[in-house]
Protein backbone atom coordinates (compact mmCIF):
# COMPACT_ATOMS: atom_id res chain seq x y z
CA UNK A 1 0.00 0.00 0.00
CA UNK A 2 1.58 3.58 -1.59
CA UNK A 3 1.66 5.57 2.19
CA UNK A 4 3.57 8.30 4.21
CA UNK A 5 4.43 7.14 7.44
CA UNK A 6 5.54 9.13 9.94
CA UNK A 7 6.84 8.17 14.08
CA UNK A 8 5.95 8.68 16.61
CA UNK A 9 2.14 9.90 16.39
CA UNK A 10 2.42 11.40 19.96
CA UNK A 11 5.38 12.81 22.00
CA UNK A 12 5.32 14.40 24.80
CA UNK A 13 8.90 15.92 26.00
CA UNK A 14 10.66 18.76 27.57
CA UNK A 15 12.43 22.03 26.47
CA UNK A 16 15.86 21.52 25.43
CA UNK A 17 15.78 17.94 25.04
CA UNK A 18 16.64 16.34 21.02
CA UNK A 19 14.45 14.61 19.54
CA UNK A 20 13.62 13.67 15.77
CA UNK A 21 10.77 12.91 13.56
CA UNK A 22 11.24 10.46 11.21
CA UNK A 23 9.11 10.18 7.57
CA UNK A 24 8.99 7.84 5.14
CA UNK A 25 7.55 7.08 1.99
CA UNK A 26 7.34 3.75 -0.20
CA UNK A 27 6.25 5.64 -3.61
CA UNK A 28 9.63 6.37 -5.06
CA UNK A 29 9.27 9.92 -4.75
CA UNK A 30 11.65 12.81 -5.36
CA UNK A 31 9.89 15.76 -3.51
CA UNK A 32 9.02 15.45 0.69
CA UNK A 33 8.48 18.49 2.66
CA UNK A 34 7.67 18.59 6.39
CA UNK A 35 4.72 21.29 7.49
CA UNK A 36 3.22 22.58 11.24
CA UNK A 37 -0.06 23.22 11.60
CA UNK A 38 -1.27 25.65 14.42
CA UNK A 39 -4.90 27.04 15.01
CA UNK A 40 -6.11 29.68 12.81
CA UNK A 41 -2.50 29.54 11.39
CA UNK A 42 -3.09 26.50 8.52
CA UNK A 43 -0.23 24.73 7.82
CA UNK A 44 3.27 26.03 7.47
CA UNK A 45 5.80 24.75 5.21
CA UNK A 46 8.85 24.10 7.28
CA UNK A 47 11.70 22.23 4.96
CA UNK A 48 11.05 20.67 1.72
CA UNK A 49 13.63 18.67 -0.13
CA UNK A 50 13.55 17.75 -4.44
CA UNK A 51 15.94 14.60 -4.01
CA UNK A 52 18.53 13.12 -2.10
CA UNK A 53 20.81 15.73 -0.55
CA UNK A 54 19.18 18.42 -1.84
CA UNK A 55 17.28 20.15 0.74
CA UNK A 56 15.75 24.35 1.14
CA UNK A 57 13.63 26.05 3.80
CA UNK A 58 10.26 26.67 3.85
CA UNK A 59 8.30 29.85 5.41
CA UNK A 60 9.51 28.72 9.19
CA UNK A 61 12.42 26.81 9.35
CA UNK A 62 14.30 28.62 12.62
CA UNK A 63 14.70 26.02 15.46
CA UNK A 64 14.57 23.07 12.87
CA UNK A 65 17.07 20.93 10.62
CA UNK A 66 16.02 17.97 8.33
CA UNK A 67 18.34 15.79 5.96
CA UNK A 68 17.76 13.57 2.85
CA UNK A 69 20.22 11.00 2.67
CA UNK A 70 17.89 8.40 1.55
CA UNK A 71 14.86 8.94 -1.36
CA UNK A 72 12.50 6.90 0.77
CA UNK A 73 13.84 9.13 4.53
CA UNK A 74 12.98 12.57 5.16
CA UNK A 75 13.81 13.31 9.11
CA UNK A 76 12.91 16.05 11.15
CA UNK A 77 15.18 16.86 13.89
CA UNK A 78 14.56 19.15 16.91
CA UNK A 79 18.04 19.94 18.67
CA UNK A 80 16.51 22.21 21.04
CA UNK A 81 12.95 21.69 21.51
CA UNK A 82 10.98 24.43 23.21
CA UNK A 83 7.34 25.50 24.23
CA UNK A 84 6.69 27.29 21.03
CA UNK A 85 7.23 24.60 18.82
CA UNK A 86 4.56 22.35 20.56
CA UNK A 87 2.04 21.92 17.30
CA UNK A 88 0.85 18.84 15.18
CA UNK A 89 3.56 18.07 12.57
CA UNK A 90 2.60 16.60 8.82
CA UNK A 91 5.19 14.94 6.63
CA UNK A 92 4.58 15.02 3.24
CA UNK A 93 5.51 13.74 -0.57
CA UNK A 94 5.10 13.54 -3.98
CA UNK A 95 6.77 12.35 -7.36
CA UNK A 96 7.73 16.08 -8.22
CA UNK A 97 7.66 19.17 -6.86
CA UNK A 98 4.63 20.15 -8.90
CA UNK A 99 2.99 16.98 -8.10
CA UNK A 100 -0.22 16.23 -6.17
CA UNK A 101 0.86 15.63 -2.18
CA UNK A 102 0.42 12.66 -0.19
CA UNK A 103 0.22 13.29 3.53
CA UNK A 104 1.24 11.01 6.38
CA UNK A 105 -1.10 11.07 9.65
CA UNK A 106 0.83 13.73 11.54
CA UNK A 107 2.92 13.83 14.40
CA UNK A 108 1.10 15.81 17.57
CA UNK A 109 4.41 17.31 19.92
CA UNK A 110 3.73 18.66 23.17
CA UNK A 111 7.48 20.63 24.50
CA UNK A 112 6.76 21.26 28.06
CA UNK B 1 6.04 36.23 -0.81
CA UNK B 2 2.63 34.85 -2.13
CA UNK B 3 -0.29 35.03 -0.43
CA UNK B 4 -3.13 32.86 -0.20
CA UNK B 5 -6.72 33.58 0.99
CA UNK B 6 -9.63 31.53 1.40
CA UNK B 7 -13.48 31.70 1.85
CA UNK B 8 -15.65 31.57 3.42
CA UNK B 9 -13.82 30.72 7.10
CA UNK B 10 -16.32 28.96 7.95
CA UNK B 11 -19.90 27.26 6.83
CA UNK B 12 -22.55 25.32 7.86
CA UNK B 13 -24.98 23.25 5.21
CA UNK B 14 -28.39 20.89 5.32
CA UNK B 15 -27.00 17.96 4.22
CA UNK B 16 -28.09 17.65 0.52
CA UNK B 17 -27.17 21.38 -0.32
CA UNK B 18 -24.33 22.60 -2.46
CA UNK B 19 -21.49 25.10 -1.85
CA UNK B 20 -18.90 27.07 -3.45
CA UNK B 21 -15.20 27.51 -1.43
CA UNK B 22 -13.12 30.14 -2.87
CA UNK B 23 -8.97 30.67 -3.04
CA UNK B 24 -7.52 33.64 -4.07
CA UNK B 25 -3.59 33.90 -4.76
CA UNK B 26 -1.65 37.37 -5.03
CA UNK B 27 1.33 35.46 -7.80
CA UNK B 28 1.20 33.85 -10.30
CA UNK B 29 1.58 30.00 -9.72
CA UNK B 30 3.00 26.86 -11.06
CA UNK B 31 1.07 24.63 -8.62
CA UNK B 32 -2.13 24.83 -7.24
CA UNK B 33 -3.81 21.77 -4.79
CA UNK B 34 -7.29 21.40 -2.56
CA UNK B 35 -6.92 19.13 0.55
CA UNK B 36 -9.54 17.96 2.57
CA UNK B 37 -9.11 17.38 6.27
CA UNK B 38 -11.31 15.02 8.04
CA UNK B 39 -11.81 15.51 11.52
CA UNK B 40 -9.83 12.83 12.35
CA UNK B 41 -6.90 15.03 11.27
CA UNK B 42 -5.95 13.11 8.04
CA UNK B 43 -5.22 15.15 4.97
CA UNK B 44 -6.86 14.16 2.00
CA UNK B 45 -5.78 15.32 -1.81
CA UNK B 46 -8.82 16.22 -3.73
CA UNK B 47 -7.33 17.99 -6.91
CA UNK B 48 -4.05 18.87 -8.47
CA UNK B 49 -5.64 22.01 -10.63
CA UNK B 50 -2.94 24.31 -11.77
CA UNK B 51 -5.29 25.76 -14.59
CA UNK B 52 -8.64 24.71 -15.72
CA UNK B 53 -11.32 22.57 -14.87
CA UNK B 54 -11.49 19.21 -13.03
CA UNK B 55 -14.63 17.06 -11.49
CA UNK B 56 -13.93 13.63 -9.56
CA UNK B 57 -17.76 12.41 -8.30
CA UNK B 58 -19.51 15.10 -6.51
CA UNK B 59 -16.73 17.34 -6.33
CA UNK B 60 -15.06 19.48 -9.28
CA UNK B 61 -12.83 22.38 -9.26
CA UNK B 62 -11.60 25.36 -11.26
CA UNK B 63 -8.84 27.50 -11.13
CA UNK B 64 -8.32 30.45 -13.38
CA UNK B 65 -4.73 31.35 -13.22
CA UNK B 66 -5.05 34.59 -15.03
CA UNK B 67 -7.46 35.69 -12.67
CA UNK B 68 -5.66 34.21 -9.44
CA UNK B 69 -8.39 32.02 -8.43
CA UNK B 70 -9.58 28.50 -7.67
CA UNK B 71 -13.21 27.54 -6.65
CA UNK B 72 -14.30 24.35 -5.09
CA UNK B 73 -17.62 23.20 -5.77
CA UNK B 74 -19.51 20.31 -3.66
CA UNK B 75 -22.65 19.58 -4.67
CA UNK B 76 -25.20 17.25 -2.85
CA UNK B 77 -23.33 17.40 0.52
CA UNK B 78 -23.10 14.68 2.85
CA UNK B 79 -22.07 14.59 6.60
CA UNK B 80 -18.81 12.85 5.44
CA UNK B 81 -17.63 16.28 3.89
CA UNK B 82 -17.64 17.51 7.18
CA UNK B 83 -13.83 18.88 8.12
CA UNK B 84 -11.57 21.56 6.78
CA UNK B 85 -10.92 22.36 3.20
CA UNK B 86 -7.51 23.73 2.29
CA UNK B 87 -6.13 25.05 -0.62
CA UNK B 88 -2.09 25.20 -1.33
CA UNK B 89 0.22 27.16 -4.14
CA UNK B 90 3.70 26.98 -5.30
CA UNK B 91 4.81 29.90 -6.94
CA UNK B 92 6.09 30.23 -9.90
CA UNK B 93 10.01 29.44 -10.23
CA UNK B 94 10.06 27.89 -7.04
CA UNK B 95 9.13 24.57 -4.71
CA UNK B 96 7.76 26.00 -1.75
CA UNK B 97 4.05 25.58 -0.81
CA UNK B 98 1.62 28.12 1.08
CA UNK B 99 -1.44 27.30 2.69
CA UNK B 100 -4.76 29.19 2.96
CA UNK B 101 -6.25 29.30 6.24
CA UNK B 102 -8.84 27.23 5.24
CA UNK B 103 -12.65 26.86 4.89
CA UNK B 104 -14.11 24.95 7.67
CA UNK B 105 -17.33 23.01 6.47
CA UNK B 106 -20.10 21.18 8.95
CA UNK B 107 -22.61 19.54 7.09
CA UNK B 108 -26.08 18.71 9.09
CA UNK B 109 -28.15 15.68 8.81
Amino acid sequence: EAQVTQNPRYLITVTGKKLTVTCSQNMNHEYMSWYRQDPGLGLRQIYYSMNVEVTDKGDVPEGYKVSRKEKRNFPLILESPSPNQTSLYFCASSLKGVQPQHFGDGTRLSIL
Amino acid sequence: GIQVEQSPPDLILQEGANSTLRCNFSDSVNNLQWFHQNPWGQLINLFYIPSGTKQNGRLSATTVATERYSLLYISSSQTTDSGVYFCAVSSSGTYKYIFGTGTRLKVLA
